[in-house]
This record gives C-alpha cells, structure tokens and sequence, in this order.
C-alpha cells in the first residue's frame, strides 16, 4: 500500500493568518497516461463526518471557499488556507486513488490559538 | 439532493458478524460511474478505506480485510450492504459509506453520518 505522511500532526493558527499542511506519498500519485496526480484532501471536523475539499490535487469541491488550494507534484503535497478561519478547525486528511487501495495521512488536526 | 445514511447494531460480540447498511438517495447505482464506498474510524484514529460497489456490480475490497467482508446490493431499495465476518474489538470504529462518481470524479463527494460500532462481550 502507499503510505502517506502528514505534517505536522498538529496546527495551532490564528484566525486571519495562513497555514499549510504537508503531505508526502510513498510513491508517486502522477499518472503519465492521464496527467492527473490522484490527491484528495477532506477536513472532518469536530463531531462530523469527513468533508471533501480538494480533488485531484487542485480542484476544490463545490462550495469550497478559494481560501483553501491543493497543490505539489510526484510525492510532496501541500495544502494552503491564504486566510484561516475559526471554522476552518478540525482535521484534514489527504487521501491517495493512485494504486488500489486508497489510503489516508495519519490527519493534520488543526486548531486555533 | 444526494444523502447516505449508515444502519445496524450499535454493539457486536467477538466473532460474530457485522451487518450494516447504507440506504441513499438522489442518485441511482444503475447510474454509469456511480460508486458507493464503505470507510471506517476507529475513535481518535485515521480514515481507512474498505470497500467500493459499482454501477456495474463489480466490487473492489481492501486487501487486508478481503477475507473478512462483503458488500451486496438491493437497487430497488437504494441499498448496499456490508458484511464484516469476525469481529474483533480492533474493529470497533465509526463506519461510513459514501458516494462517488467516476466518469468525472470529484472526489468522495458525499457522506453518510457514520454508525460507531463497538465490538466488545
């Protein structure tokens, strides 16, 4: 399985501020026949199910605010909050679908200050 | 308006096996690219992936758990069923099934609340 690593494991943030959350893969998550790199990123926060965020390394979901930004390439990802926000708590999780089975980071639990 | 919707015991002994089922609505798994996947939680632990139902019927099932479970379909009720052979209290977590489209995959785009199932005599 493709292991993915996640740092930090926790975030303190003041609202206003940016914050990223790294995380690595095991393997890359380029496919060279489509061009698209299988990265997704979900937040659950507290007390709720997982939310999508990002898709496809960089293709927020519906609804996501343009705060948020996926990116990187081969295995070193990274996700940006340009300015976060007191909902923006809980933790966030990237997911690989490059090899079978999809596997998750350990989350990146962020709070704020 | 696409919604899931996790059912079953709350609490199973050692060994016995585990039944829960996913009843959606506003889609349709005769839907080309459709997939409804099952996660699970263990508390204060990560997301691990289970097992994904297609359109198609095929099923994928994650290999450390291949022996162990079981997803069936009942199209007419907009259900998929996972079945879960001898539990073990490691398998205790909050499990969620979720959709997907993958003929322009947006991600796990929806989710259900989760049933915490605890595995314990």
């Amino acid at each position: 399985d493709i292991v993915m690593t996640q740092s930090p494991v926790s975030l303190p943030v003041t609202p206003g501020e940016p914050a990223s959350i790294s995380c690595r893969s095991s393997q890359s998550l380029f496919d060279s026949d489509d061009g698209n790199t299988y990265l997704d990123w979900y937040l659950q926060k507290p007390g709720q199910s997982p939310q999508l965020l990002i898709y496809t390394l960089s293709s927020r979901a519906s609804g996501v605010p343009d705060r948020f930004s996926g990116g990187g390439s081969g295995t070193d990802f990274t996700l940006r909050i340009t300015r976060v926000e007191a909902d923006d708590v809980g933790t966030y999780y990237c997911m690989q679908r490059r090899k079978f089975p999809p596997t998750f980071g350990q989350g990146t639990k962020v709070e704020i200050k | 308006q696409i919604t899931l919707k996790e059912s079953g015991p709350t609490l199973v002994k050692p060994t016995q096996t585990l039944t829960l089922t996913c009843t959606f609505s506003g889609f349709s798994l005769a839907t080309t690219g459709v997939g409804v996947g099952w996660l699970r939680q263990p508390p204060g632990k990560a997301l691990e992936w289970l097992a994904i139902l297609y359109w198609d019927d095929d099923k994928r099932y994650s290999p450390s758990l291949e022996n162990r479970v079981t997803l069936t379909t009942d199209t007419s009720r907009n259900q998929v069923v996972l079945t879960m052979t001898n539990m073990d209290p490691v398998d205790t977590a909050t499990y969620y099934c979720t959709h997907s489209d993958y003929t322009n995959y947006e991600g796990l785009d929806y989710w259900g609340q989760g049933a915490l199932v605890t595995v314990s005599s």
